[in-house]
């Protein structure tokens, strides 16, 4: 069984300020991770993913995460947060033999100016 | 190319009332998947299509709930005899191929009011 921890359903920055999203996986097997981002009564955006290689994986928009195996995390950041990325994020994994995500609750990031 | 596309947007219902609700995959893609989205339960998963067949129905809450997939394309999502806690937005997602990693790209969604 897979499962995802999102750590603070409601984050708020500044304009400017650096962005963390916290994100920490269950899984038996290697997982696949994700970063979905869903803006007001629209779909999910993939913003980034990790499969295999690389741990510090980057994004669209200026977002990056990076894969921690000992720390089960995938901790989504932005170095400096603007007014369009207010929005709901979330974190997902896969794997085994199974394709589906496995969502986390998600976090809502408010961005003040 | 066009993405995924869901209708209807929004469909208020009646409780006891069955409600179809469509999902248009990116053309060529060969894996389909349902999501509901709730306050109360966040994303779960559904149902899973590749091709017309179902490997894993495992998220389908109860026998009122089905789903099927034609030629390969357009899926279907039926509630039957729909109750209040079926209140949620239904989300579709494609993937070129079922794998992992893939890529899953996601509808606007079905927003469902059960009243």
């Amino acid at each position: 069984a897979q499962s995802v921890t999102q750590l603070g359903s409601h984050v708020s920055v500044s304009e400017g300020a650096l962005v963390l999203l916290r994100c920490n996986y269950s899984s038996s097997v290697p997982p696949y991770l994700f970063w979905y981002v869903q803006y007001p009564n629209q779909g999910l955006q993939l913003l980034l993913k990790y499969t295999t290689g690389a741990t510090l994986v980057k994004g669209i928009n200026g977002f990056e995460a990076e894969f921690k195996k000992s720390e089960t995390s995938f901790h989504l950041t932005k170095p400096s947060a603007h007014m369009s990325d207010a929005a709901e994020y979330f974190c997902a994994v896969s794997g085994g033999s199974n394709y589906k995500l496995t969502f986390g609750k998600g976090t809502l990031l408010t961005v003040n100016p | 190319g066009a993405g995924v596309s869901q209708s209807p947007s929004n469909k208020v219902t009646e409780k006891g009332k069955d409600v179809e609700l469509r999902c248009d995959p990116i053309s060529g893609h060969t894996a389909l998947y349902w999501y509901r989205q709730s306050l109360g339960q966040g994303l779960e998963f559904l149902i899973y299509f590749q091709g017309n067949s179902a490997p894993d129905k495992s998220g389908l809450p109860s026998d009122r709930f089905s789903a099927e997939r034609t030629g390969g394309s357009v899926s279907t999502l039926t509630i039957q005899r729909t109750q209040q806690e079926d209140s949620a937005v239904y989300l579709c997602a494609s993937s070129l191929v079922p794998q992992q990693g893939s890529k899953q790209y996601f509808g606007p969604g079905t927003r469902l009011t059960v009243t």
